[in-house]
């Protein structure tokens, strides 16, 4: 198994600003991944972070709005631009392998006012 | 575009009764997931199923997957309240592992 430590746990932000998200593993993955959770929704790929290469953004999200990095193995960060009160949501990174489960951060809870 | 959606999407049930959420996904895929999240929690993995027919349980809940049919369900098994979260169905739709598309999930409460 792996463990996922994310930080924040929350942030409350002013509109206009952005928060970057820290995302670190215990042990060396090829993918990363960035979910959103808006408030009593279900979760939604943002982005698969890859080390060594630009992130791959899903349909919907934009590199300039969500900027990833992904600088070693057991790293990556998400950073939420330019905020507004519909950014306000749950942001959770999530590692994983071929065929087995998925191990997910606690998630952040990011609150934008 | 993929959908994957559950239902019911809000399950209130008594202490001991039997119910199945299903899990239905609009396209090919035989790795499907099932997570639970309690209020202000992350996800905790249920299970992992892996192929056609497979079938899995863990206690009052068992899984299982047709893929030909693009339908999982979760069944529970004379509830108890500690069952009470929201359950989701991800379904992993690449070769690399993990890059999921969720349910709408089901909240599920358990009335003593």
């Amino acid at each position: 198994s792996a463990v996922i430590s994310q930080k924040p746990s929350r942030d409350i932000c002013q509109r206009g600003t952005s928060l970057t998200i820290q995302c670190q593993v215990d042990s060396q993955v090829t993918m990363m991944f960035w979910y959103r959770q808006q408030p009593g929704q279900s979760l939604t790929l943002i982005a698969t972070a890859n080390q060594g290469s630009e992130a791959t953004y899903e349909s919907g999200f934009v590199i300039d709005k969500f900027p990833i990095s992904r600088p070693n193995l057991t790293f990556s960060t998400l950073t939420v631009s330019n905020m507004s009160p519909e950014d306000s949501s749950i942001y959770l990174c999530s590692v994983g392998g071929m065929n087995t489960e998925a191990f997910f951060g606690q998630g952040t809870r990011l609150t934008v006012v | 575009e993929l959908k994957v959606e559950q239902n019911p999407l809000f399950l209130s049930m008594q202490e001991g009764k039997n119910y199945t959420i299903y899990c239905n996904y609009s396209t090919t895929s035989d790795r499907l997931y099932w997570y639970r999240q309690d209020p202000g929690k992350s996800l905790e993995s249920l299970f992992v199923l892996l192929s056609n027919g497979a079938v899995k349980q863990e206690g009052r809940l068992m899984a299982s997957l047709d893929t030909k049919a693009r339908l999982s369900t979760l069944h529970i098994t004379a509830a108890v309240h500690d069952l009470s979260a929201t359950y989701f169905c991800a379904v992993d739709m690449t070769n690399t592992g993990n890059q999921f598309y969720f349910g709408t999930g089901t909240s599920l409460t358990v009335i003593p």
